[in-house]
């Protein structure tokens, strides 16, 4: 069974340009949640969807949005970028309300 | 407002020896708790769980700790092994909410 994956990697993007991330969940899974792993933050939530709604949403500015395609497969967007955007941004997948979250392996946005 | 804490950055045990790690919280809300392992360059990956009903929950090597009262909980790992050696994160949660991460305690178990 493929686990969820995360494209692209790694991702280096200038300050005040938008960066779109992608996550495809493991099959069957309907919830998708977005974290950022800033250095010493820890993982801060960001973006809740299931059923190819919005849930619920971290503490973050709106220029963080994003959104669920029929599949389940999910994509974060980030405009107008600023240099401590850089972190590891992991996307996870669960069957609704369960609480065993499987992450993907995480895209690194580094902007310079 | 950090509603999962882990103090300890870092912590160093040998191998064999047992490992400890803590974790508090301040949502008297939460009613559900985990713990999830990171390897560099991967995602968390789910470790053990523990309701609020309980106050003990064991898997194998891994044993959580649940004190109610006191709002921590703590990882047990016994014995420590080399490949234990990772990043570990504390979770909580409160009814259909997202997971609530600790910042992380880095692992090393010393062969």
């Amino acid at each position: 069974e493929a686990g969820v994956t995360q494209s692209p990697t790694h991702l280096i993007k200038t300050r005040g340009q938008q960066a779109t991330l992608r996550c495809s969940p493991i099959s069957g899974h309907t919830s998708v949640y977005w974290y950022q792993q800033a250095l010493g933050l820890g993982l801060q939530f960001l973006l809740w969807y299931d059923e190819g709604e919005e849930r619920n949403r971290g503490n973050f500015p709106p220029r963080f949005s994003g959104r669920q395609f029929p599949n389940y497969s999910s994509e974060l967007n980030v405009n107008a970028l600023e240099l401590e955007d850089s972190a590891l941004y992991l996307c996870a997948s669960s069957l609704t309300e369960y609480y065993g979250y499987t992450f993907g392996s995480g895209t690194r946005l580094t902007v310079v | 407002d950090q509603q999962v804490k882990q103090n300890s950055p870092s912590l160093s045990v040998q191998e064999g020896r047992i490992s400890i790690l803590n974790c508090d919280y301040t949502n008297s809300m939460f009613d559900y708790f985990l713990w999830y392992k990171k390897y560099p360059a991967e995602g968390p990956t789910f470790l053990i769980s523990i309701s609020s009903i309980k106050d003990k929950n064991e898997d194998g090597r891994f044993t959580v700790f649940l004190n109610k009262s006191a709002k921590h909980l703590s990882l047990h790992i016994v014995p420590s092994q080399p490949g234990d050696s990772a990043v570990y994160f504390c979770a909580a949660s409160s009814g259909n909410t997202p997971l609530v991460f600790g910042k992380g305690t880095r692992l090393s178990v010393i062969a």
